[in-house]
C-alpha cells in the first residue's frame, strides 16, 4: 500500500521560500503524476501543480511565477518550492498521487499524504 | 480555467436519508470528474473517479453520475460516518480545479 509523507518547516517568514518534500514509500514513483494541493484555514482545496516521474511539470497559473516542483526518483521524493511567501500562503499542504487517463486528462488523486501545516508569519 | 460550481454549499440530513450533491462545470467536458470526502483535519479521500467509477473499498451507497456540464454524487442510506465535506474536481484539463465543497451535517 503506497504511502506519502510530507516534510518541511511549519513556519516560514514572509518573503522567504517555502520548501516541502513528499516521500513515496511502499510503492513506485514511476509512471505516475504527483501533485501538490493546499487548503487555507477553513477554505477549500487548491491544486498547486503536478510533476510526472520524467520531470515534466504543470503549474496552476495563479502560482506559476512563484513555484517550482521537482522530483528525485532515486530517493522516491518530489518537492515543492514556493517563493516570496505571504500570509495568504498559510495553509495545509498535501501531496497526492494523480492518476493519468490519456491525452492530458486525469482521473482522481487516489493516495494522499496526511498534510503538513505551514504558517507564514514573522 | 474550468470552474466547478457545487450545490448546495451545506446540507442537513438524517441517518438513512438519500442525498445528492451537484457539480456544474463552466464548459462541456468528458467525464473526468472526481469526488472526494474530507473529514475535518484529515486529507481528502477519493470516492468516485471518472464521474461514476467507485474506488476500491468505498461503500456501494456512494454513486456518481452525469455528463456534459452536470455531475452528481449520490449517497443513499446515509450512515453516521458519512457526515463530512464533499468536493468535486475536474481532471479534464489543467489547471485542475475543485468545487468549493458541500458540508453535509446531521439534522
Amino acid at each position: 500500500q503506497v504511502q506519502l509523507q510530507e516534510s518541511g518547516p511549519g513556519l516560514v517568514r514572509p518573503s522567504e521560500t517555502l520548501s516541502l518534500t513528499c516521500t513515496v514509500s511502499s510503492g513506485s514513483i514511476y509512471s505516475y503524476y504527483w501533485s501538490w494541493i493546499r487548503q487555507a484555514p477553513g477554505q477549500g482545496l487548491e491544486w498547486i501543480g503536478h510533476i510526472y516521474y520524467s520531470g515534466s511539470t504543470e503549474y496552476n497559473p495563479s502560482l506559476k511565477s512563484r513555484i517550482t516542483i521537482s522530483i528525485d526518483t532515486s530517493k522516491s521524493q518530489f518537492s515543492l518550492q514556493l517563493r516570496s511567501v505571504a500570509a495568504a500562503d498559510t495553509a495545509i499542504y498535501f501531496c497526492a498521487r494523480q492518476q493519468y487517463a490519456y491525452s492530458d486528462h486525469f482521473f482522481g488523486m487516489d493516495v494522499w499524504g496526511q498534510g503538513t501545516t505551514v504558517t507564514v508569519s514573522s | 480555467d474550468i470552474q466547478m460550481t457545487q450545490s448546495p454549499s451545506s446540507l442537513s440530513a438524517s441517518v438513512g436519508d438519500r442525498v445528492t450533491i451537484s457539480c456544474r462545470a463552466s464548459q462541456t467536458m468528458a467525464g473526468y470528474v472526481n469526488w472526494y470526502q474530507q473529514k475535518s483535519g484529515n486529507a481528502p479521500t477519493l470516492l468516485i473517479s471518472g464521474a461514476f467509477t467507485l474506488q476500491s473499498g468505498v461503500p456501494s451507497r456512494f454513486s456518481g453520475s452525469g455528463s456534459g456540464t452536470d455531475f452528481t454524487l449520490t449517497i443513499s442510506d446515509l450512515q453516521p460516518e458519512d457526515f463530512a465535506t464533499y468536493y468535486c474536481q475536474q481532471g479534464h484539463s489543467t489547471p485542475i480545479t475543485f468545487g468549493q465543497g458541500t458540508r453535509l451535517q446531521i439534522k
